[in-house]
């Protein structure tokens, strides 16, 4: 089945510092490329849609110059969270989609800035 | 405004028995359904979907039913075992540009299933 790898799956940073997340396509070509991010007890939210090629598109309240997402080729997209600050600790999560064969999900990311 | 809600934190269920996962959604646009299983430190994995036009897709020991007119999906899972302990994920989106489109989530469910 569809795999997407993504790491660190764990990272800690001084705060001021920034951090790139990298998600990747293993076995197929991803046509558009999702970031969530995940609140303790909380649900998954979306922080932007990328698609190869073209900018991301950022969801409403997501500070699309502090969480810079670049989706340069089909099997590789990277969210970089920079300059970081405690209130960024968070588990972010990246989706990979085959267009109408679905959904695969990376591992997630811990991100702690201390 | 959460679009798509599940009401229960947390369900324990004695192994054995009938799981019942509920999930309500008010965005008449959704038309397809979708739930995930998800340990702590991972990401969601893909359990069983269902699209609006059918009432029920069943998978295995999954089995998903919806009420459109209630905007209301189940996931029972049966016979439960301690491996599905986790917490599941309902998630929604529209059928007609799916894959490009995002999922709206829940707020998830922690299961506990009790040996």
């Amino acid at each position: 089945g569809a795999v997407v790898s993504q790491h660190p799956s764990r990272v800690i940073c001084k705060s001021g510092t920034s951090v790139k997340i990298e998600c990747r396509s293993l076995d197929f070509q991803a046509t558009t490329m999702f970031w969530y991010r995940q609140f303790p007890k909380q649900s998954l939210m979306l922080m932007a849609t990328s698609n190869e090629g073209s900018k991301a598109t950022y969801e409403q309240g997501v500070e699309k110059d502090k969480f810079l997402i670049n989706h340069a080729s089909l099997t590789l997209s990277t969210l970089t969270v920079t300059s970081a600050h405690p209130e960024d600790s968070s588990f972010y999560i990246c989706s990979a989609s085959q267009g109408s064969d679905g959904y695969t999900f990376g591992s997630g990311t811990r991100l702690t800035v201390v | 405004d959460q679009q798509v809600k599940q009401n229960s934190p947390s369900l324990s269920v004695q192994e054995g028995r009938i799981s019942i996962l509920n999930c309500d959604y008010t965005n008449s646009m959704f038309d397809y359904f979708l739930w995930y299983k998800k340990y702590p430190a991972e990401g969601p994995t893909f359990l069983i979907s269902i699209s609006s036009i059918k009432d029920k897709n069943e998978d295995g020991r999954f089995t998903v039913f919806l009420n459109k007119s209630a905007k209301h999906l189940s996931l029972h899972i049966v016979p439960s075992q301690p491996g599905d302990s986790a917490v599941y994920f309902c998630a929604a989106t529209g059928i007609s540009n799916f894959g490009n489109e995002k999922l709206t989530f829940g707020t998830g469910t922690r299961l506990t299933i009790i040996p």
